[in-house]
């Protein structure tokens, strides 16, 4: 069965400081994708990365990594340096190979970033 | 770049009637549109996925007497809300794949939801 577990409900640092929104994920599928968005409170979803399950590597963008580990079923996102902006909730999404992009949701993680 | 235009992005309507919601695709041909309901502090659920020409495929659960979704063209698919209830008050959000290659990293494309209120 597949399914996107994460953890962290609620997560509020103070800015600048670094924060980690972990995920992990089950499928029995070899290709798969996983995806990251954020939705800030005005309720659009916006798309930060998509991952292919036969790319390891980790991303960096800006201030934005994602760190892929297949060993344990994961692919946590990390904010350096966060911002008030940065305040959301993000939400880990897992697609197999033959749905058509149809998505299993994570629960989504709330981040509040306090100036 | 491809976009989904959701329309209306809110309404507000009367415990009984019909809330009629529009997804266009725009520079491209959605041939599958994904249907979700998000509760408040919950995360997304998906309802139905629709497909141009065919009968729409609900989840289990879902009342497809209630949220009737059509499909006819590559370019729109509806969901309305027939004999609303408060308790359909929600957030609704499709969702379109696209499979050209300019969308390859962002294969999907979101509409910008419609927040439904019934009083």
């Amino acid at each position: 069965a597949q399914k996107v577990t994460q953890a962290q409900t609620e997560i509020s640092v103070v800015e600048k400081e670094d924060v980690t929104l972990d995920c992990v994920y089950e499928t029995r599928d070899t290709t798969y994708y996983l995806f990251w968005y954020k939705q800030p409170p005005s309720g659009e979803l916006v798309f930060l990365i998509r991952r292919n399950s036969f790319d390891e590597q980790n991303e960096i963008s800006g201030r934005y990594s994602w760190n892929f580990q297949k060993s344990t079923s994961s692919f946590n996102f990390t904010i350096t340096a966060s911002q008030v902006v940065d305040s959301a909730v993000y939400f880990c999404a897992l697609s197999e190979l033959d749905s058509n992009y149809q998505l299993i949701w994570g629960a989504g993680t709330k981040l509040i970033i306090k100036p | 770049g491809a976009v989904v235009s959701q329309h209306p992005s809110w309404v507000i309507c009367k415990s009984g009637t019909s809330v009629k919601i529009e997804c266009r695709s725009l520079d491209f041909q959605a041939t599958t549109m994904f249907w979700y309901r998000q509760f408040p502090k919950q995360s997304l659920m998906l309802m139905a996925t629709s497909n141009e020409g065919s009968k729409a495929t609900y989840e289990q659960g879902v009342e497809k007497d209630k949220f009737l979704i059509n499909h006819a063209s590559l370019t729109l698919s509806t969901l309305t809300v027939t004999s609303a209830h408060p308790e359909d008050s929600s957030f609704y959000i499709c969702s379109a794949p696209n499979r050209d290659r300019s969308s390859y990293n962002s294969p999907l494309h979101f509409g910008n939801g419609t927040r439904l209120t019934v009083t």
